[in-house]
């Protein structure tokens, strides 16, 4: 069964740079599974942060970028601040059809 | 504004069925696949499936598959998610969201706060 692999936590210090990544056990991502971000904080629904694994959805500011890193799908913070305190979910589309979230990333700014 | 909101959710026993709606505003229902997702308490979310606009396609994630349909009325502008044979480790929020892409590409936004399905006897 694929599954999709995040860190399960993170820390970064506030203005410094941090890389999550979002991998495939069955491979490599790839940009045919369209990787997508997310944030969520506590109680609020998911807020959508790249699509097509680099394009920034309205309103999110430039210091998030997505890429595809050594195989894996990634999400770059560049200037971190303390409201980026946050889970992080990717999302990756299956040839079959299916999606798959990968298990989130716990990002603390500190 | 879009908007989502879902609604149905409860106790139910095991072995039980429910059904949720969630209700859009805000942009053209019809022309727009829908997907529910859903987060179990503490954990992160799962990907339940998704319906095509005119409802003629429909993909389910493996642990759903054969026990959870997905339905629309673009005429109510609503989505639905008819849970059958429910077990405790359904117990989760379940959340509808827009997938604004067309073709294969895939993404949701924006998404519904959820409500809150407790299967428990």
């Amino acid at each position: 069964q694929t599954v999709v692999t995040q860190e399960p936590s993170f820390s970064v210090s506030p203005g410094g740079t941090v890389t999550l990544t979002c991998g495939l056990s069955s491979g490599s991502v790839s940009t045919n599974n369209y990787p997508s971000w997310y944030q969520q904080t506590p109680g609020q629904a998911p807020r959508t942060l790249i699509y097509t694994t680099n394009t920034r959805s309205s309103g999110v500011p430039d210091r998030f970028s997505g890429s595809i890193l050594d195989n894996k799908a990634a999400l770059t913070i560049t200037g971190a601040q303390a409201d980026d305190e946050s889970h992080y979910y990717c999302a990756l589309l299956l040839d079959s059809g299916i999606s798959l979230f990968g298990g989130g990333t716990k990002l603390t700014v500190l | 504004q879009v908007q989502l909101v879902e609604s149905g959710g409860g106790v139910v026993q095991p072995g039980g069925s429910l059904r949720l709606s969630c209700t859009a505003s805000g942009f053209i229902f019809r022309t727009y696949s829908m997907h529910w997702v859903r987060q179990a308490p503490g954990k992160g979310l799962e990907w339940v499936g998704v319906i095509s606009s005119d409802g003629s396609k429909k993909y389910y994630a493996d642990s759903v598959k054969g026990q959870f349909v997905i339905s629309r009325d673009n005429s109510r502008d609503t989505l639905y998610l008819q849970m059958n044979s429910l077990k405790p480790e359904d117990t989760a929020v379940y959340s509808c969201a827009r997938d604004p892409a067309a073709g294969r590409v895939r993404w949701f936004d924006p998404w519904g706060h959820g409500t809150l399905v407790t299967v428990s006897s």
